[in-house]
């Protein structure tokens, strides 16, 4: 089965300086991957995927994340911070091929020092 | 657009009484997925219906819980009788597999329910 591991359940950064969340997956077949955000009360918002096209993938919100097969990685970035980006972020895996299923990270919580 | 549309956003109920939540997918979509998540287990998948059929329901915790798609716009997952250890918040999503002959695995999330059994 796909899985996916998240560095750190917790990431303190300070406004503008930059994001870097970990993930890490498990698969010889490169799957699909997801980065999704929670915001407080909220349900999973998707900020960006990866399907086998390019590689440095682009999301909302200034965010991106780059494929990385040599590495199993796909680590989120965003160059500068803001006070609105404090919430929490699930990576997210599928099977290219068959299972549909979505396996998600523990979660990593973004929290941003004014 | 609606999005995935759940109810009630917050019930709390006492140990032992029967608990319904409901789920409306997104119009034209053909997954819907039951998550619940906690503190301690995080986000875990309960079951899957694809044109509302359940595809796979091997998350679901006991039998007090099922989940039922009469049709292609609702959905409800069930507890009965419930528990304190169901106290969570449970999240709908649905999702579009195939379109215009691309795959698409992204799947679009609820409010969620928070719900409280004392």
């Amino acid at each position: 089965a796909q899985s996916v591991t998240q560095l750190g359940s917790h990431v303190s950064v300070s406004e503008g300086a930059l994001v870097l969340l970990r993930c890490n997956y498990s698969s010889s077949v490169p799957p699909y991957l997801f980065w999704y955000v929670q915001y407080p009360n909220q349900g999973l918002q998707l900020l960006l995927k990866y399907t086998s096209a390019a590689t440095l993938v682009k999301g909302i919100n200034g965010f991106e994340a780059e494929f990385k097969k040599s590495e199993t990685s796909f680590h989120l970035t965003k160059p500068s911070a803001h006070m609105s980006d404090a919430a929490e972020y699930f990576c997210a895996v599928s099977d290219r091929f068959g299972d549909y299923k979505l396996s998600f990270g523990a979660g990593t919580t973004v929290t941003v020092r004014a | 657009d609606a999005g995935v549309i759940q109810s009630p956003r917050h019930e709390v109920t006492e140990m032992g009484q029967e608990v319904t939540l409901r789920c409306k997918p997104i119009s034209g979509h053909d997954y819907l997925f039951w998550y619940r998540q906690t503190m301690m287990r995080g986000l875990e998948l309960l079951i899957y219906f694809n044109n509302n059929v359940p595809i796979d329901d091997s998350g679901m915790p006991e039998d007090r819980f099922s989940a039922k798609m009469p049709n292609a716009s609702f959905s409800t997952l069930k507890i009965q009788p419930s528990e304190p250890r169901d106290s969570a918040v449970y999240f709908c999503a649905s999702s579009l597999r195939v379109s215009g002959g691309k795959k698409y695995n992204e799947q679009f999330f609820g409010p969620g329910t928070r719900l409280t059994v004392l």
